[in-house]
């Protein structure tokens, strides 16, 4: 399985909205409505923000969203945040327990 | 609350073996897949090897298949990861990760492999 295709990174000005795109093929994130997304911080274990494409946990708040067309995924900021300056991964579920994990885009907040 | 802590990371020289553990608690760990997800440094994150619930099934990225070997012991809520004939591209935090049927919703905070001469 090879990873899916994030771009390096992406920026905004806090309140602006950012989105971060997660491209795959039909046998990941086309092929199955189990994408999630991760959020992570220098030297911090990765946190979930986003799962089952769209689904956000508890306690995530609701500025993140994240959605699907064909073979990409999306994760969107809306009004970033100084905190929301992270490494974020997408993450797509393959099949038999296994997964693959995009290439990480990093955020900056100007 | 739940806690996932790895252990058994250290600095090993390549061709070597090093066992990981991941010390479960605060959730019935016997329902549950396991996973080992790792992350170079400076690099993204890569998932590694599952252990299935009940031990049916184990999986393998390709990169690993033939060296490392997953493992699971429910009387002690505990998961190993098995890693032989480690190379220097094997370095890396190593975390375990669980929680979500289809995502990860829990995850330790890493333990660091080193393989370098």
């Amino acid at each position: 399985q090879s990873a899916l295709t994030q771009p390096r990174s992406v920026s905004g000005s806090p309140g602006q909205s950012v989105t971060i795109s997660c491209t795959g093929t039909s046998s990941d994130v086309g092929g199955y409505n189990y994408v999630s997304w991760y959020q992570q911080h220098p030297g911090r274990a990765p946190k979930v923000m986003i799962y089952d494409v769209s689904k956000r946990p508890s306690g995530v708040p609701g500025r993140f969203s994240g959605s699907k067309s064909g073979n990409t995924a999306s994760l969107t900021i809306s009004g970033l945040q100084a905190e929301d300056e992270a490494d974020y991964y997408c993450c797509s579920y393959v099949g038999s327990y296994i997964f693959v994990f995009g290439t990480g885009t990093k955020v900056t907040v100007l | 609350q739940v806690q996932l802590v790895e252990s058994g990371g250290g600095v090993v020289q390549p061709g070597t073996s090093l066992r990981l553990s991941c010390a479960a608690s605060g959730f019935t760990f016997t329902s549950f897949s396991m996973h080992w997800v790792r992350q170079a440094p400076g690099k993204g994150l890569e998932w590694v090897a599952v252990v299935s619930d009940g031990v049916t099934s184990k999986y393998y990225t390709d990169s690993v298949k033939g060296r490392f070997t997953i493992s699971r012991d429910d009387s002690k809520n505990t998961v190993y990861l098995q890693m032989s004939s480690l190379t220097p591209e094997d370095t890396a935090v190593y975390f375990c990760a669980t929680g979500g049927l289809y995502h990860y919703d829990y995850w330790g905070q890493g333990t660091l492999v080193t393989v370098s001469s």
